[in-house]
């Protein structure tokens, strides 16, 4: 069965303070790796697709890797705006590739 | 502005009553998908729909649950008896390529 676990649950920094959300995926025929988003009672908002291991992307403070069992989302000098849950999700090798999402990250950003 | 949009946005009944929801995706997509977020939690898949076909169907999709796109263009999801159980947050996404982009979601609240 897919799986995705993300850690830690919540997150609290200051403001400038770098760190990193970890997302481990145990999925048959990985399809891609995603990143979002989401405000409190708003959807999820997409921010990266990964493909394939080794791969790397950026937007403005943030960059998510990915390896063959693990993707992170790095967050460089955090501002107040960044306060958000981040989720990961993996598309399988199915036929309709929907997507196997993680709890998220609840990440607060004090300033 | 040319993203997915759902409606109502907030919706709130009695236990026993049906509800209807809508979600129009983004024009040129073919590929639908029904989830359902409770707090705290990731989305959770429910169904997939390529142009009119249902293709795939979640466990978490009973009977009282149905789900359509009759053609090819906006769905609507239905459920028939509403249970407690129900309130969740019930978000749909369209795809491009491989990444699905969400709309704003409806916030189910059954008393």
């Amino acid at each position: 069965e897919d799986q995705v676990t993300q850690s830690p649950e919540a997150l609290r920094l200051q403001e400038g303070e770098s760190s990193s959300l970890n997302c481990s995926y145990t999925v048959s025929g990985l399809r891609g790796l995603f990143w979002y988003r989401q405000d409190p009672g708003k959807g999820p908002e997409f921010l990266f697709t990964l493909y394939s291991a080794g791969e790397e992307k950026e937007k403005e403070r943030l960059k998510a890797t990915l390896t063959k069992k693990e993707s992170f989302l790095h967050i460089t000098a955090p501002k107040p705006e960044d306060s958000a849950t981040y989720l990961c999700a993996a598309g399988a090798d199915n036929a309709g590739n929907m997507l196997t999402f993680g709890g998220g990250t609840r990440l607060m950003v004090k300033p | 502005d040319t993203g997915v949009s759902q409606d109502p946005r907030h919706k709130i009944t009695k236990r026993g009553q049906n509800v209807t929801f809508r979600c129009d995706p983004i024009s040129e997509h073919n590929r639908l998908y029904w989830y359902r977020q409770t707090l705290g939690q990731g989305p959770e898949f429910l169904t997939y729909f390529q142009n009119e076909a249902q293709l795939e169907k979640s466990r978490l999709l009973s009977d009282r649950f149905s789900a359509e796109r009759p053609k090819g263009s906006f769905s609507t999801l239905e459920i028939q008896r509403t249970e407690q159980g129900d309130s969740a947050m019930y978000l749909c996404a369209s795809r491009s390529q491989e990444t699905q982009y969400f709309g704003p979601g409806t916030r189910l609240l059954v008393l």
